[in-house]
């Protein structure tokens, strides 16, 4: 069965560190999806990013950075120079193509990040 | 332009009572889905509409739980009989096509308190 772990709970940051939040896996498909949501205190679900199971090209967006891992099924995030805006809830997620017609998103526990300044 | 929509944003219950939740997707979306957000147990799926197909209610936790969608757009959710453990935040969600790689869109989410 799918499953999504995000082991770290809680981490508290000052401004401008370097973050890594941790994202592991499991599913027992070859085709799947991960995504990253980031949820601030007004309480909306973002999008930040979609990856595929065949592309484990890291990726770059500003300051934040995705390094996706099938060989450790990992699918972590870093955030650079870290702000105050980024303090929220960050959930990873799966969907898996076997699901059929069901799209549907696993997430993970979540882990909120608190940034001071 | 107008992203998913959720209605009330708050709702109080009394113990026993049935209530409806209401989600308006993003226009031309056809795939609607209902999560669940709670302490205990984070995000969970509880049903999925796309389209004309039968919807896949393989999350709902109970009989209690059921969930409609008119004319492929508007979508209420229905808990009938009340009981505390159903207090969270419902969240609904809409995509483009439902397909695996579509990005889903959150509405802002109903928070439940359940007394």
């Amino acid at each position: 069965a799918q499953k999504v772990t995000q082991a770290q709970t809680e981490i508290s940051v000052v401004e401008k560190e370097d973050v890594t939040l941790d994202c592991v896996y499991e599913t027992r498909d070859t085709t799947y999806y991960l995504f990253w949501y980031k949820q601030p205190p007004s309480g909306e679900l973002v999008f930040l990013i979609r990856r595929n199971s065949f592309d484990e090209q890291n990726e770059i967006s500003g300051r934040y950075s995705w390094n996706f891992q099938k060989s450790t099924s990992s699918f972590n995030f870093t955030i650079t120079a870290s702000q105050v805006v980024d303090s929220a809830v960050y959930f990873c997620a799966l969907s898996e193509l076997y699901n059929g017609a069901n799209s549907k998103l696993t997430f993970g526990k979540g882990i909120t990040l608190s940034v001071r300044p | 332009g107008a992203g998913v929509s959720q209605s009330p944003s708050n709702k109080v219950t009394e113990k026993g009572k049935d209530v409806e939740l209401r989600c308006d997707p993003i226009s031309g979306h056809t795939a609607l889905y209902w999560y669940r957000q709670s302490l205990g147990q984070g995000l969970e799926f509880l049903i999925y509409f796309q389209g004309n197909s039968a919807p896949d209610k393989s999350g709902l936790p109970s009989d209690r739980f059921s969930a409609e969608r008119t004319g492929g757009s508007v979508s209420t959710l229905t808990i009938q009989r009340t009981q505390q453990e159903d207090s969270a935040v419902y969240l609904c969600a809409s995509s483009i096509a439902g397909m695996v790689y579509n990005e889903q869109f959150f509405g802002p989410g109903t928070r439940l308190t359940v007394l």
